[in-house]
């Protein structure tokens, strides 16, 4: 069964712009949360969405936003970019429901100049 | 407000003996606990989970431990191997949201 995947890996912006990234969930999996790693505050959720619906949201800006389609596939899409948003951006697949765990991709690192 | 804290940055072991990694949390509401491994420039790979009415949780050479009570939980790594070193994480979360909570982590090195 094919692994969480992540595009593009790499990405470098510049402030001021914006962003997409992209996750493919292990199939059958309809979760699909995101994280946001930083050497300073280390991984970070920042939302969850379920069918088509954001069920979960941490504590990031409005600029950070998402949407998932209905083959469970995800973009998350960060606007007017910072020096801070520099990190590495994690998404995560699972079942969704109960207690299951979830399997990560191998991350996009964006750095923004 | 750190809720999961991984005390120590860093560990080192001799290959073959055991390795134990903690963790401690904060919010009471946590019922289910997972361990993660990951290495630079890779995602974290799942390892290990234990639910809270759990306090022991086994899987080949990997055992978590959960003490309630004192909000701590352990992972024990026997017998360690070269392979294991990288970061190794623990998440929280509560009542089945796919949100996890992550600590620090701990870096564990594993000497030949």
């Amino acid at each position: 069964k094919a692994g969480v995947t992540q595009t593009p890996r790499y990405l470098i912006k510049t402030r001021g712009q914006q962003v997409t990234l992209s996750c493919s969930p292990i199939s059958g999996h309809r979760s699909v949360s995101w994280y946001q790693q930083t050497p300073g505050q280390g991984l970070q959720f920042l939302f969850e969405y379920f069918s088509e619906t954001q069920r979960n949201k941490g504590n990031f800006p409005g600029r950070f936003s998402g949407r998932q389609f209905s083959n469970s596939r995800s973009e998350m899409n960060v606007s007017t970019l910072e020096l801070g948003d520099s990190a590495l951006y994690l998404c995560a697949s699972s079942f969704g429901t109960g207690h299951h765990e979830q399997y990560f991709g191998p991350g996009t690192r964006l750095t923004v100049t | 407000d750190q809720q999961v804290k991984q005390n120590s940055p860093s560990l080192s072991v001799q290959e073959g003996r055991i390795s134990i990694l903690n963790c401690d949390y904060t919010n009471s509401m946590f019922d289910y606990f997972l361990w993660y491994k990951k290495y630079p420039a890779e995602g974290p790979t799942f390892l290990i989970s234990i639910s809270s009415i759990k306090d022991k949780n086994e899987d080949g050479r990997f055992t978590v431990f959960l003490n309630k009570s004192a909000k701590h939980l352990s992972l024990h790594i026997v017998p360690s191997q070269p392979g294991d070193s990288a970061v190794y994480f623990c998440a929280a979360s509560f009542q089945g949201a796919q949100k996890l909570v992550f600590g620090q982590g701990t870096r564990l090195t594993i000497n030949p």
